[in-house]
């Protein structure tokens, strides 16, 4: 059974960071794609940013570039996203989800239950 | 950048009725193109991938159908266990990326 635990979501001041963890189980998680995709409160879904199944290469979303950093530990089985110079705007739900492939985005198919990340003073 | 828009953004139907959704691209996506489903508090699940492929364990009352910039999603007979939001996504590989629609809001009447 598939199984995707987001955690290190939290309260935290505008301009500070923040490392969220995606750990998984249930699949072999050195062989997908994985992402961040994040739900401001009461609003759609934004994408965040992907990384290949090695982690040779990573890509994120214009509104995080240069403060987001997606990176991935497949001895652990485990998804991180590194969050830095965060802004009130970056408050939401992050969810990471498996894609089908390995190094190209095709869909979503397991999602975590999401984690909480609110940037306020 | 690819845009996504939907419509209607929400609706209210009655069990049974056929309710169909569309997605609109802002330039040609050929077919690369899925839907989800979120209910309130817990993560979206896929129901369509590539426009018109049904995930597996979907109940078949839901569709999806277009190619280019137009597409259709369709719930043939609403069940009250079909209230939730439902997006459109749009991926892209050159270089990777994804764009969601705004969402559409169902609710039965």
């Amino acid at each position: 059974q598939v199984q995707l635990v987001e955690s290190g979501g939290g309260v935290v001041q505008p301009g500070r960071s923040l490392r969220l963890s995606c750990g998984t189980s249930g699949f072999n998680f050195s062989s997908y794609a994985m992402h961040w995709v994040r739900q401001a409160p009461g609003k759609g879904l934004e994408w965040v940013a992907i990384i290949w199944y090695d982690g040779s290469e990573a890509y994120s979303a214009d509104s995080v570039k240069g403060r987001f950093t997606i990176s991935r530990d497949n001895s652990k089985d485990t998804l991180f996203l590194q969050m830095n110079s965060l802004r009130a705007e970056d408050t939401a739900v992050y969810y990471c989800a498996r894609d089908l492939a390995a190094r190209r985005t095709y869909f979503f198919d397991s999602w975590g239950q999401g984690t909480l990340v609110t940037v306020s003073s | 950048d690819i845009q996504m828009t939907q419509s209607p953004s929400s609706l209210s139907a009655s069990v049974g009725d056929r309710v169909t959704i569309t997605c609109q691209a802002s330039q040609d996506i050929t077919s690369y193109l899925n839907w989800y489903q979120q209910k309130p508090g817990k993560a979206p699940k896929l129901l369509i991938y590539d426009a018109s492929n049904l995930e597996t364990g979907v109940p078949s009352r839901f569709s999806g159908s277009g190619s280019g910039t137009h597409f259709t999603f369709t719930i043939s007979s609403l069940q009250p266990e079909d209230i939730a939001t439902y997006y459109c996504q749009q991926y892209d590989n050159v270089p990777p990326r994804v764009t969601f629609g705004p969402g559409t809001k169902v609710d039965i009447k």
